[in-house]
Protein backbone atom coordinates (compact mmCIF):
# COMPACT_ATOMS: atom_id res chain seq x y z
CA UNK A 1 0.00 0.00 0.00
CA UNK A 2 1.20 3.52 -0.85
CA UNK A 3 1.33 5.65 2.37
CA UNK A 4 2.44 8.89 0.88
CA UNK A 5 1.13 9.49 -2.82
CA UNK A 6 1.30 12.19 -4.95
CA UNK A 7 -1.62 12.00 -7.08
CA UNK A 8 -0.45 14.67 -9.60
CA UNK A 9 2.36 13.08 -12.23
CA UNK A 10 2.89 16.24 -13.69
CA UNK A 11 2.53 20.24 -13.48
CA UNK A 12 2.55 22.82 -15.86
CA UNK A 13 2.67 26.48 -14.27
CA UNK A 14 3.75 29.84 -16.03
CA UNK A 15 7.50 31.61 -14.75
CA UNK A 16 6.53 33.93 -11.96
CA UNK A 17 3.17 32.13 -10.98
CA UNK A 18 2.49 30.07 -8.03
CA UNK A 19 3.01 26.47 -8.16
CA UNK A 20 1.18 23.97 -6.04
CA UNK A 21 2.34 20.71 -5.22
CA UNK A 22 0.28 18.33 -3.36
CA UNK A 23 1.54 15.61 -1.40
CA UNK A 24 -1.01 13.06 0.83
CA UNK A 25 -0.38 10.32 3.42
CA UNK A 26 -1.89 7.77 5.57
CA UNK A 27 -0.16 6.87 8.27
CA UNK A 28 -0.71 8.64 11.02
CA UNK A 29 2.57 7.81 13.14
CA UNK A 30 4.32 10.05 10.72
CA UNK A 31 5.54 12.82 12.39
CA UNK A 32 7.81 14.64 10.28
CA UNK A 33 7.55 16.10 6.28
CA UNK A 34 10.12 16.70 3.85
CA UNK A 35 10.41 17.89 0.30
CA UNK A 36 13.22 17.09 -2.45
CA UNK A 37 13.85 18.55 -5.67
CA UNK A 38 15.49 16.13 -8.13
CA UNK A 39 17.31 16.60 -11.46
CA UNK A 40 17.84 14.06 -13.90
CA UNK A 41 21.64 11.54 -13.24
CA UNK A 42 21.17 13.78 -10.18
CA UNK A 43 20.53 12.73 -6.50
CA UNK A 44 17.18 14.03 -4.59
CA UNK A 45 18.31 17.88 -3.19
CA UNK A 46 16.88 18.40 0.09
CA UNK A 47 14.18 21.92 -0.24
CA UNK A 48 12.18 22.01 2.63
CA UNK A 49 10.98 20.42 5.87
CA UNK A 50 8.37 20.64 8.44
CA UNK A 51 7.26 18.42 11.87
CA UNK A 52 3.69 17.78 13.01
CA UNK A 53 4.00 20.46 15.73
CA UNK A 54 4.06 22.89 13.00
CA UNK A 55 1.29 23.75 9.59
CA UNK A 56 3.58 26.03 7.99
CA UNK A 57 7.09 26.37 7.23
CA UNK A 58 8.86 29.01 5.02
CA UNK A 59 12.33 29.29 3.50
CA UNK A 60 12.27 31.93 0.76
CA UNK A 61 10.47 31.16 -1.97
CA UNK A 62 9.31 27.69 -0.61
CA UNK A 63 6.41 27.42 1.99
CA UNK A 64 5.01 24.13 3.48
CA UNK A 65 1.69 23.99 4.36
CA UNK A 66 0.26 20.45 6.74
CA UNK A 67 -2.94 19.99 7.50
CA UNK A 68 -3.07 16.38 9.96
CA UNK A 69 -6.45 16.30 10.36
CA UNK A 70 -7.16 15.98 6.66
CA UNK A 71 -3.23 14.00 6.54
CA UNK A 72 -1.93 16.19 3.37
CA UNK A 73 0.75 18.72 2.78
CA UNK A 74 1.61 21.04 0.18
CA UNK A 75 4.70 22.73 -1.59
CA UNK A 76 3.75 26.37 -2.54
CA UNK A 77 6.95 27.74 -5.06
CA UNK A 78 5.99 31.83 -5.23
CA UNK A 79 7.14 33.16 -8.13
CA UNK A 80 8.20 30.17 -10.02
CA UNK A 81 11.35 30.18 -12.07
CA UNK A 82 12.34 27.91 -15.22
CA UNK A 83 15.11 26.84 -12.95
CA UNK A 84 12.45 25.34 -10.76
CA UNK A 85 12.01 22.76 -13.36
CA UNK A 86 12.29 19.50 -12.09
CA UNK A 87 10.39 16.31 -10.58
CA UNK A 88 9.60 16.89 -7.08
CA UNK A 89 9.06 14.00 -4.50
CA UNK A 90 7.60 14.18 -1.22
CA UNK A 91 8.73 12.00 1.56
CA UNK A 92 7.29 11.35 5.28
CA UNK A 93 9.10 9.45 8.23
CA UNK A 94 7.83 8.47 11.70
CA UNK A 95 10.36 10.66 13.24
CA UNK A 96 13.39 12.67 13.15
CA UNK A 97 16.40 10.83 10.66
CA UNK A 98 14.12 7.56 10.72
CA UNK A 99 13.72 6.23 7.31
CA UNK A 100 12.08 8.21 4.70
CA UNK A 101 9.00 6.91 2.45
CA UNK A 102 8.63 8.79 -0.91
CA UNK A 103 5.65 9.26 -2.68
CA UNK A 104 6.24 8.64 -6.72
CA UNK A 105 7.11 12.30 -7.65
CA UNK A 106 5.69 15.43 -9.24
CA UNK A 107 7.09 16.71 -12.31
CA UNK A 108 6.96 20.59 -12.54
CA UNK A 109 7.54 22.75 -15.73
CA UNK A 110 8.02 26.14 -15.73
CA UNK A 111 7.32 27.56 -19.04
CA UNK A 112 9.05 31.34 -19.58
CA UNK B 1 32.03 20.94 2.72
CA UNK B 2 31.86 17.53 0.30
CA UNK B 3 28.54 16.19 -0.19
CA UNK B 4 27.58 12.20 -0.49
CA UNK B 5 29.44 10.65 -2.83
CA UNK B 6 29.02 7.19 -4.74
CA UNK B 7 30.79 5.12 -7.17
CA UNK B 8 30.40 3.96 -9.80
CA UNK B 9 27.71 6.48 -11.33
CA UNK B 10 27.19 3.79 -13.81
CA UNK B 11 27.10 -0.36 -13.94
CA UNK B 12 26.31 -2.67 -16.17
CA UNK B 13 25.93 -6.48 -15.33
CA UNK B 14 25.58 -8.98 -16.58
CA UNK B 15 22.37 -11.25 -15.05
CA UNK B 16 24.15 -13.48 -12.45
CA UNK B 17 27.29 -11.84 -11.87
CA UNK B 18 27.92 -9.71 -8.21
CA UNK B 19 28.17 -6.04 -8.06
CA UNK B 20 29.40 -3.95 -5.13
CA UNK B 21 28.55 -0.23 -4.83
CA UNK B 22 29.72 2.06 -3.34
CA UNK B 23 29.23 5.10 -0.91
CA UNK B 24 31.19 7.49 0.98
CA UNK B 25 29.16 9.65 3.34
CA UNK B 26 28.98 13.48 4.29
CA UNK B 27 32.26 13.46 7.18
CA UNK B 28 30.97 13.09 10.48
CA UNK B 29 27.33 11.78 9.90
CA UNK B 30 26.43 9.02 12.22
CA UNK B 31 23.54 7.30 9.98
CA UNK B 32 23.51 6.13 6.11
CA UNK B 33 20.79 4.77 4.73
CA UNK B 34 20.23 2.71 1.81
CA UNK B 35 17.20 3.45 -1.25
CA UNK B 36 16.43 1.93 -4.32
CA UNK B 37 15.06 3.91 -6.91
CA UNK B 38 12.94 1.82 -9.87
CA UNK B 39 12.21 4.18 -13.27
CA UNK B 40 9.32 6.44 -12.63
CA UNK B 41 9.08 5.87 -8.75
CA UNK B 42 9.93 7.53 -5.61
CA UNK B 43 13.15 6.05 -3.51
CA UNK B 44 12.31 2.93 -1.62
CA UNK B 45 14.28 2.41 1.67
CA UNK B 46 16.35 -0.56 1.66
CA UNK B 47 18.79 -0.35 5.16
CA UNK B 48 20.09 1.98 7.65
CA UNK B 49 22.89 2.17 9.55
CA UNK B 50 24.14 3.78 12.64
CA UNK B 51 27.69 4.11 12.71
CA UNK B 52 28.61 0.42 12.17
CA UNK B 53 25.60 -1.13 13.23
CA UNK B 54 22.99 -2.15 10.99
CA UNK B 55 19.88 -1.66 12.22
CA UNK B 56 17.10 -2.13 10.16
CA UNK B 57 17.52 -3.98 7.23
CA UNK B 58 13.64 -4.45 6.57
CA UNK B 59 13.57 -3.33 2.85
CA UNK B 60 16.16 -5.47 1.26
CA UNK B 61 14.61 -7.47 -1.54
CA UNK B 62 15.74 -10.64 -1.31
CA UNK B 63 19.60 -12.42 0.75
CA UNK B 64 21.10 -11.88 -2.87
CA UNK B 65 21.31 -8.35 -1.06
CA UNK B 66 23.86 -7.57 1.51
CA UNK B 67 25.43 -3.73 2.40
CA UNK B 68 28.37 -3.38 4.97
CA UNK B 69 29.81 -0.28 7.05
CA UNK B 70 33.12 -2.09 8.53
CA UNK B 71 34.17 1.47 10.26
CA UNK B 72 31.08 3.46 10.18
CA UNK B 73 31.82 6.09 7.56
CA UNK B 74 32.36 4.40 3.86
CA UNK B 75 29.17 1.78 3.28
CA UNK B 76 28.94 -1.06 0.99
CA UNK B 77 25.82 -2.47 -1.16
CA UNK B 78 26.42 -6.17 -2.49
CA UNK B 79 23.90 -7.60 -4.70
CA UNK B 80 25.40 -11.23 -5.50
CA UNK B 81 23.88 -13.06 -8.77
CA UNK B 82 22.33 -10.06 -10.13
CA UNK B 83 18.94 -10.32 -12.01
CA UNK B 84 16.65 -8.15 -14.41
CA UNK B 85 14.34 -6.70 -11.56
CA UNK B 86 17.56 -5.34 -10.05
CA UNK B 87 17.97 -3.08 -12.53
CA UNK B 88 17.40 0.41 -10.62
CA UNK B 89 18.92 3.19 -9.13
CA UNK B 90 20.19 2.89 -6.27
CA UNK B 91 20.85 5.91 -3.53
CA UNK B 92 22.75 6.30 -0.88
CA UNK B 93 22.00 9.18 1.99
CA UNK B 94 24.12 10.19 5.61
CA UNK B 95 21.85 12.21 7.74
CA UNK B 96 23.37 14.63 9.70
CA UNK B 97 20.86 15.91 12.49
CA UNK B 98 17.57 15.57 10.92
CA UNK B 99 17.89 15.52 7.23
CA UNK B 100 18.84 12.65 4.36
CA UNK B 101 21.29 14.23 2.01
CA UNK B 102 21.38 12.12 -0.64
CA UNK B 103 24.19 11.37 -3.21
CA UNK B 104 23.73 11.19 -6.80
CA UNK B 105 23.30 7.44 -6.95
CA UNK B 106 24.79 4.59 -9.08
CA UNK B 107 22.60 3.14 -12.26
CA UNK B 108 22.19 -0.06 -12.32
CA UNK B 109 21.38 -1.81 -15.57
CA UNK B 110 21.13 -5.63 -15.59
CA UNK B 111 21.35 -7.13 -18.89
Amino acid sequence: DQQVKQNSPSLSVQEGRISILNCDYTNSMFDYFLWYKKYPAEGPTFLISISSIKDKNEDGRFTVFLNKSAKHLSLHIVPSQPGDSAVYFCAASGGYGNKLVFGAGTILRVKS
Amino acid sequence: GAGVSQSPRYKVAKRGQDVALRCDPISGHVSLFWYQQALGQGPEFLTYFQNEAQLDKSGLPSDRFFAERPEGSVSTLKIQRTQQEDSAVYLCASRGWETQYFGPGTRLLVL
